[in-house]
């Protein structure tokens, strides 16, 4: 297996553009996916693949990947953008999407 | 209204079993691949195991690998989760997630494991 590493914190003020990263060997094969998790909630996809969003995601969340880096980026954060974000791949034998990254705390001032 | 719902979560003593059920409706469960994610507290999400639609592929955390059992149900709609020999460190709010191939694209509210004397 591998992993996926986060920075554990950012802070966007509002309006503002913050790009999450995410880093590992697995990305150079697979693409990430995108989670925000909110104090108390489940985790709700907000990006994923290539270039997905799911029905009712705000299209200010976009997501990128270049080599072995991918990113989560929110263009004109809102007071709500504030959540955890994961990453999420599958694992280097490629059986299963069981890879999660440590997670970056997303604050909005 | 497509969703999942766990139960079964609650306070069991160190080397106790528990099982823990996800009820999936609005959707055709029996075509879906399904998994099992778990979040101690304060911490990140960590992926427990995986079941292929028909049950017949199964992985699992090499932390619960021996100890934990998936399962499902089509018939009744149902992903199982059926934990033995239970630690401290597995104590943790458990997730049932519908796997798109892609992504785990729908999410239960999650149940909550306790494991404590």
């Amino acid at each position: 297996s591998s992993e996926l590493t986060q920075d554990p914190a950012v802070s966007v003020a509002l309006g503002q553009t913050v790009r999450i990263t995410c880093q590992g060997d697995s990305l150079r094969i697979y693409y990430a996916n995108w989670y925000q998790q909110k104090p108390g909630q489940a985790p709700v996809l907000v990006f994923y693949g290539k270039n997905n969003r799911p029905s009712g995601i705000p299209d200010r969340f976009s997501g990128s990947s270049s080599r072995n880096t991918a990113s989560l980026t929110i263009a004109g954060a809102q007071a709500e953008d504030e959540a955890d974000y994961y990453c999420n791949s599958r694992d280097s034998s490629g059986d299963h999407l069981g890879l999660f990254g440590t997670g970056t705390k997303v604050t909005v001032l | 209204e497509v969703q999942l719902v766990e139960s079964g979560g609650g306070l069991v003593q160190p080397g106790g079993s528990l099982r823990v059920s996800c009820a999936a409706s609005g959707f055709i469960f029996s075509i879906y691949e399904m998994n099992w994610v778990r979040q101690a507290p304060g911490k990140g999400l960590e992926w427990v195991s995986y079941i292929s639609s028909s049950g017949d592929t199964i992985h699992y955390a090499d932390s619960v690998k021996g100890r934990f059992t998936i399962s499902r149900d089509n018939a009744k709609n149902s992903l199982y989760l059926h934990m033995n020999s239970l630690r401290a460190e597995d104590t943790a709010v458990y997730y049932c997630a519908r796997d798109s191939r892609e992504s785990f694209d729908l999410w239960g509210q999650g149940t909550i494991v306790t494991v404590s004397s």
